[in-house]
C-alpha cells in the first residue's frame, strides 16, 4: 500500500495565481519529506524539502508546509509561471540519512495557463 | 553539472528475454539507484548500491536483479522480461544520504511485448 499519497492527479492555474499541490502520508517514522518537479522526457528534479522539526519552508516562490498531526504537507507555488508546468512529485523517508531511499506519491500534473 | 546517463531511452523487448538497462554518473557518487515510475502509483524503488559490488533490494525487487562492478556504472537486468515489467527505469546518483543530493537521470522506457 502506498504511504505517500498525493489524490489530486492533476492541477490547472492561471498564470500569477498560487498553485496548492497537496501530500497526506501514513508512515509516522517518516521525518524528512521533499517536493521533486519532473519535466516530460527529463528525470526528476529536486525543489524543496522539510524536516519534521520545522512546520515551514520557503525557498523563493516555493514554499511547503507540514502539519505532523495530520501527516499532511503541500507545496505552495506563488505566483505562478508558465515554466511551472510540469509533474510535481512527493516523496518521504524516514531520517535524514535514509540512503537516499525515498517513498513517492504518485505525482501531480501542474498546467500553468496564460 | 552532476549528469546521469541512461544509455537506452526507449527500448522494446519481448517476453521472456534478457534486458540490460544501464546508468552511468560522473560525479564519483557512492550510491546509486533504480526506481520505476508507473502512473497512479509513482516512483518505487527497486534496488539501490551503496558501494561497488554492493547492493540492497529496494521496494520492487521481484523479477529484477542489478550490478555495480565499477563506481560510476549500475546496471538493471531483467533476467526474463515479462509484460508486467513495461514501465519507464529511472537511475539515480547520490553524493551523500538524504533525498536532496540526488540526481536522477532521464529515463529509460521499456516496453515489454
Amino acid at each position: 500500500d502506498q504511504q505517500v499519497k498525493q489524490n489530486s492527479p492533476s492541477l490547472s492555474v492561471q498564470e500569477g495565481r498560487i498553485s496548492i499541490l497537496n501530500c497526506d502520508y501514513t508512515n509516522s517514522m517518516f521525518d524528512y519529506f521533499l517536493w521533486y518537479k519532473k519535466y516530460p522526457a527529463e528525470g526528476p528534479t529536486f525543489l524543496i524539502s522539510i524536516s519534521s522539526i520545522k512546520d515551514k519552508n520557503e525557498d523563493g516562490r516555493f514554499t511547503v508546509f507540514l502539519n505532523k498531526s495530520a501527516k499532511h504537507l503541500s507545496l505552495h507555488i506563488v505566483p505562478s509561471q508558465p515554466g511551472d508546468s510540469a509533474v510535481y512529485f512527493c516523496a518521504a523517508s524516514e531520517g535524514l540519512d535514509s540512503w537516499g531511499k525515498l517513498q513517492f506519491g504518485a505525482g501531480t500534473q501542474v498546467v500553468v495557463t496564460p | 553539472d552532476v549528469k546521469v546517463t541512461q544509455s537506452s531511452r526507449y527500448l522494446v523487448k519481448r517476453t521472456g528475454e534478457k534486458v540490460f538497462l544501464e546508468c552511468v554518473q560522473d560525479m564519483d557518487h557512492e550510491n546509486m539507484f533504480w526506481y520505476r515510475q508507473d502512473p497512479g502509483l509513482g516512483l518505487r524503488l527497486i534496488y539501490f548500491s551503496y558501494d561497488v559490488k554492493m547492493k540492497e533490494k529496494g521496494d520492487i525487487p521481484e523479477g529484477y536483479s542489478v550490478s555495480r562492478e565499477k563506481k560510476e556504472r549500475f546496471s538493471l537486468i531483467l533476467e526474463s522480461a515479462s509484460t508486467n515489467q513495461t514501465s519507464m527505469y529511472l537511475c539515480a546518483s547520490s553524493f551523500g544520504w538524504s533525498g536532496n543530493t540526488i540526481y536522477f537521470g532521464e529515463g529509460s522506457w521499456l516496453t515489454v511485448v
